[in-house]
């Protein structure tokens, strides 16, 4: 069956260690997501990539940093810059999003299980 | 930038009864999507309904309905014969379908509700 694989489900991060979450999906999506989850705060959008090779910054992207060499891989590190990173990290993924001038599609995103990364 | 808005942060529902929950959004947009998503208690999030701006009826997916407002920019959620199953985070989001204002098709969520069945 399809669908977006994330690794580790629990992690641990020591003060100035850069740590790195997996986000994997086997679903042929274009696009692909990284969220934070606060409690009280929904889902706030960290970095999104519509193509390999390209991503963009989201609403909190300082502290983070991703790459996208692979359509089926989004990486998410967590820098040492990130200094309140204890949170649940979701990975998403969706069709293509759209070409220049088109409506974007009705189809929703699609979600890991996320990673709960913790401050030791 | 558009908005959206979850004013229940928790509800709670009898089992075998309806609740409704309600959000609302702000967007100077004319054509978009709006969703429901559950997130139970294991995190996973999980597509509930999805609602095209553009179709006046409401969207229904079976226990589940929408009452969808266009002019007043609200889209309530009912669940009917609630379930202990149903017990989860709901949050609401929306989608421009056009990339004006540079949203770039991203899904603006609303911040939750928790919603709770007693049996």
């Amino acid at each position: 069956d399809g669908g977006i694989t994330q690794s580790p489900k629990y992690l641990f991060r020591k003060e100035g260690q850069n740590v790195t979450l997996s986000c994997e999906q086997n679903l042929n999506h274009d696009a692909m997501y990284w969220y934070r989850q606060d409690p009280g705060q929904g889902l706030r959008l960290i970095y999104y990539s519509q193509i390999v090779n390209d991503f963009q910054k989201g609403d909190i992207a300082e502290g983070y940093s991703v790459s996208r060499e692979k359509k089926e891989s989004f990486p998410l590190t967590v820098t040492s810059a990130q200094k309140n990173p204890t949170a649940f990290y979701l990975c998403a993924s969706s069709p293509p999003v759209s070409h220049q001038g088109a409506a974007y599609s009705n189809q929703p995103q699609h979600f890991g299980d996320g990673t709960r990364l913790s401050i030791l | 930038a558009q908005t959206v808005t979850q004013s229940q942060p928790e509800m709670s529902v009898q089992e075998a009864e309806t609740v409704t929950l309600s959000c609302t959004y702000d967007t100077s947009e004319s054509d978009y999507y709006l969703f429901w998503y559950k997130q139970p208690p294991s995190r996973q999030m999980i597509l509930v309904i999805r609602q095209e701006a553009y179709k006046q009826q409401n969207a229904t997916e079976n226990r589940f309905s929408v009452n969808f407002q266009k002019a007043a920019k609200s889209f309530s959620l009912k669940i009917s014969d609630s379930q202990l199953g149903d017990a989860a985070m709901y949050f609401c989001a929306y989608r421009g379908r056009y990339n004006y204002g540079g949203s770039q098709g991203n899904l603006i969520f609303g911040k939750g509700t928790k919603l709770s069945v007693k049996p």
